[in-house]
């Protein structure tokens, strides 16, 4: 099972929501990661978490809050979004955080804020 | 990170062999060679990967000049499957980051 499975599918918040976004893998991977991909453009990294810890922050804005509960678990916080937020949530896991090491990805959450 | 450089588009007839090329003149002796594709309203898929050797896998192979600056991505015989988005990516060896460029935009033609 390669699966990297994200939740929901869609999700539509206004600016003064707060929501989260989910992402789960049973591969035994140890480092999870986020990337944000606005319209015909190509994924930008957000955050890696590497052995349940954050390792990068790509310069996220604090109103993106990520959280590693455990191993197989990835979550999103969003609080007092924009609408130039609204993009497609890409979450990926891979064995180690080294070159070698594959990333999987999920098929992603597609946000709208209002 | 060291930079590469993509055709906007290519286009192929189906069953026939596709050549993606890829430059990447700033590549370290260190650096990996990485290929993922992106269909349609899909999160990006791992193609193939490799440092100095051609690579064959079971989706494509890759080949990589002797010098390491460029590679070619080839899918042998292309389905109407194989449309998407194709990313070369070069990875630091003990980096974690995925750092995606511009990509090629592959059309296939039945």
């Amino acid at each position: 099972d390669t699966e990297v499975t994200q939740t929901p599918k869609h999700l539509v918040m206004g600016m003064t929501n707060k929501k989260s976004l989910k992402c789960e893998q049973h591969m035994g991977h140890r480092a999870m990661y986020w990337y944000k991909q606005k319209a015909k453009k190509p994924p930008e990294l957000m955050f890696v978490y590497s052995y349940e810890k954050l390792s990068i922050n790509e310069s996220v804005p604090s109103r993106f809050s990520p959280e590693c509960p455990n191993s197989s678990l990835l979550n999103l916080h969003l609080h007092a979004l924009q609408p130039e937020d609204s993009a497609l949530y890409l979450c990926a896991s891979s064995q180690g955080p080294i070159a070698k090491n594959i990333q999987y990805f999920g098929a992603g959450t597609r946000l709208s804020v209002l | 990170d060291a930079k590469t450089t993509q055709p906007n588009s290519m286009e192929s007839n189906e069953e026939e062999p596709v050549h993606l090329p890829c430059n990447h003149s700033t590549i370290s002796g260190t650096d990996y060679i990485h290929w993922y594709r992106q269909l349609p309203s899909q999160g990006p898929e791992y193609v193939i990967h490799g440092l100095t050797s051609n690579v064959n896998n079971r989706m494509a192979s890759l080949a990589i000049a002797e010098d390491r600056k460029s590679s070619t991505l080839i899918l042998h015989r292309a389905t109407l499957r194989d449309a998407a988005v194709y990313y070369c990516i070069l990875r630091e060896q003990y980096g974690n980051k995925l750092v995606f460029g511009a990509g090629t935009i592959l059309r296939v033609k039945s």
